[in-house]
């Protein structure tokens, strides 16, 4: 079965510091990688997806690579501010796009 | 619908009682997800249907816990004797093609459920 881990778990940091959120997956036969954001109770909002094929996507401040042989993925925050806090979860898929998720980096960015 | 609707938002019932939650999915999504998101975890898989079909119910934790989608679009999630474990967040999703799709899910905001 799929395991997929982020570290780290929280994360607080000072408004302005580029950060990076990683996330690991055990098996690298995926198709997609999604990247999504939740905030307190709220559902999740999808911030970028990459293909198995791909190497990166960008999103304004936000560049997610995904390295498949190596079962690794890392969100790169540029110029955080304190609406990017949040939890950030990292979903892998294989065939029918049943997502297996890590258990998310809880983000502060303090003012 | 321009996003994928559940209803309602939250629930609280008592212990042993059924419960239903809905989804209403973007029109036109062929494939339907239904994930639980217990308090500090990330969401994890129930059941996904193909159209009318529960193509994979491998995720569904026991016989309590049933979902349908009859005519292919809407999706009830149906809880039998509720237990106090059953208390989480059920996201529903919907995607455009079930296989191979480059575009990933779109998630609904959840139903919290709160069996007390």
């Amino acid at each position: 079965k799929q395991e997929v881990t982020q570290i780290p778990a929280a994360l607080s940091v000072p408004e302005g510091e580029n950060l990076v959120l990683n996330c690991s997956f055990t098996d690298s036969a995926i198709y997609n990688l999604q990247w999504f954001r939740q905030d307190p109770g709220k559902g999740l909002t999808s911030l970028l997806l990459i293909q198995s094929s791909q190497r990166e996507q960008t999103s304004g401040r936000l560049n997610a690579s995904l390295d498949k042989s190596s079962g690794r993925s890392t969100l790169y925050i540029a110029a955080s501010q304190p609406g990017d806090s949040a939890t950030y979860l990292c979903a892998v898929s294989g065939n029918f796009n049943k997502f297996y998720f890590g258990s998310g980096t809880k983000l502060n960015v303090k003012p | 619908g321009a996003g994928v609707s559940q209803t309602p938002s939250n629930k609280v019932t008592e212990k042993g009682k059924y419960v239903e939650l809905r989804c209403d999915p973007i029109s036109g999504h062929t494939a339907l997800y239904w994930y639980r998101q217990s308090l500090g975890q990330g969401p994890e898989f129930l059941i996904y249907f193909q159209g009318t079909g529960a193509a994979d119910d491998s995720g569904l934790p026991n016989d309590r816990f049933f979902a349908v989608r009859p005519e292919g679009s809407v999706s009830t999630l149906k809880i039998q004797r509720t237990e106090r474990g059953d208390s989480a967040v059920y996201l529903c999703a919907s995607s455009l093609t079930p296989d191979r799709n480059p575009y990933g899910y779109t998630f609904g905001s959840g139903t919290r459920l709160t069996v007390v």
